[in-house]
């Protein structure tokens, strides 16, 4: 079972601003380990969207950034579209697992 | 391009086994650390295995560990996920990823499902 926890959904209308929050603990983000996010459209492989808590590969849009503090991390989507319905993951390494651990995913619905 | 294209998924009664395949094209296997990821039907992700670059380090989670053997071929530029004594649990598409030294994964195949039932 998932040890970095998100909430299940968040929704929004379009040109809107949502917040993903990825809660992990002392073992993980805690232990300042990254947090990476990935983006998986629905029928597809997830795909890198946030990696070292802030940074954009290139091609993803500047409406995706990410942050980190203490044993959390968030994702947030400005000017929300319709392309960004799909479900989000954060990652990271845990210390006490010896690996690498998911969040719990959460979908995102465009109003 | 990079790519990465898994195959040998399929349906396996419990108890057997199956060897995955990850072919990769586009960069070199043994300059990098790659893993293997599964996503039980309707679930969410869950990292399986990995393996260092240089092959002399491999790593499991506990809900695999001495049922499941990852590998690779440099000569064939493949990545192999050895699974025997499947459980019904073990049902997920199975990706392969490439992992950076940040720890992340840059480059995900398109998935193999594997099915374990009777």
């Amino acid at each position: 079972q998932s040890v970095l926890t998100q909430p299940p959904s968040v929704s929004g209308a379009p040109g809107q601003r949502v917040t993903i929050s990825c809660t992990g603990s002392s073992s993980n983000i805690g232990a300042g380990y990254d947090v990476h996010w990935y983006q998986q459209l629905p029928g597809t492989a997830p795909k890198l969207l946030i990696y070292g808590n802030t940074d954009r590969p290139s091609g993803v849009p500047d409406r995706f950034s990410g942050s980190k503090s203490g044993t959390s991390a968030s994702l947030a989507i400005t000017g929300l579209q319709a392309e960004d319905e799909a479900d989000y993951y954060c990652q990271s390494y845990d210390s006490s697992l010896s690996g690498y651990v998911f969040g719990t995913g959460t979908k995102v619905s465009v109003l | 391009e990079v790519q990465l294209l898994e195959s040998g998924g399929g349906l396996v009664q419990p108890g057997g086994s199956l060897r995955l395949s990850c072919a990769a094209s586009g960069f070199t296997l043994s300059n990098y650390a790659m893993s293997w990821v599964r996503q039980a039907p309707g679930k969410g992700l869950e990292w399986v295995s990995s393996i260092s670059a240089s092959g002399g380090s491999t790593n499991y989670a506990d809900s695999v560990k001495g049922r499941f053997t990852i590998s690779r071929d440099t000569s064939k530029n493949t990545l192999y996920l050895q699974m025997n004594s499947l459980r019904a649990e073990d049902t997920a598409v199975y990706y392969c990823a490439k992992r950076k030294l940040g720890g992340y994964f840059d480059y995900w195949g398109q998935g193999t499902l594997v099915t374990v039932s009777s």
